[in-house]
């Protein structure tokens, strides 16, 4: 029974390119949500979708940063124009709606 | 105000003994879920307890155990037996279940490291 899934694990890219991060929930689990977590912080809540649907994205910077979960396929968190300050680690999590949230390793982002 | 507050900057322990983690929280929501998660060195987060808070009991999950005060708003972690493999960064959260039934976003706390000594 296979967990959350999420790839690339690490991601390097230059100031100015697009970053796409890519979470596969678990078998059975309709509910995603993305968190961000800077170095030496907590996870920050960004998005939580589900299929076709954004449910709140009262986390998401306004600007450059955008998340969808289609009917096929993973859902995609979508980082344009990296910045610095984008550099953290982004954690899908999935769960069945009203239960426990089980995360996905993370992917780590590095802008140079 | 912060929703979740961890202020123990850095817990030791002896192999084989127990600590507490503590966790308070604030909240005007009638109903909501308190979590624990672990952080190993490796990055990935780790579920470990969930109390809600109307749960009569207090939550026990194998050697975890929540202490959960309703009415100072706290929600201790209490690991039993400690392993060298219990050393991590543990992370308290709280959803707050809205009336809108929507709202199910997890809000954390800044974390507390462990470090077990043999």
């Amino acid at each position: 029974n296979a967990g959350v899934m999420q790839n690339p694990r690490h991601l390097v890219r230059r100031r100015g390119q697009e970053a796409r991060l890519r979470c596969s929930p678990m078998k059975g689990h309709s509910h995603v949500y993305w968190y961000r977590q800077l170095p030496e912080e907590g996870l920050k809540f960004m998005v939580y979708l589900q299929k076709e649907n954004i449910i709140d994205e009262s986390g998401m910077p306004k600007e450059r940063f955008s998340a969808e979960f289609p009917k096929e396929g993973p859902s995609i968190l979508r980082i344009q124009q990296v910045v610095r300050g984008d550099s953290a680690a982004y954690f899908c999590a999935s769960s069945r709606g009203y239960n426990e949230q089980f995360f996905g390793p993370g992917t780590r982002l590095t802008v140079l | 105000a912060q929703k979740i507050t961890q202020t123990q900057p850095g817990m030791f322990v002896q192999e084989k003994e127990a600590v507490t983690l503590d966790c308070t929280y604030d909240t005007s929501d009638p109903s909501y879920g308190l979590f624990w998660y672990k952080q190993p060195s490796s990055g990935e987060m780790i579920f470990l307890i969930y109390q809600g808070s109307y749960d009569q009991q207090n939550a026990t999950e194998g050697r975890y155990s929540l202490n959960f005060q309703k009415a100072r708003k706290s929600a201790n972690l209490v690991i039993s037996a400690s392993q060298l493999g219990d050393s991590a960064m543990y992370f308290c959260a709280m959803r707050e279940d809205s009336l809108s039934g929507a709202n199910s976003k997890l809000t954390f706390g800044k974390g507390i490291t462990l470090s077990v000594r043999p």
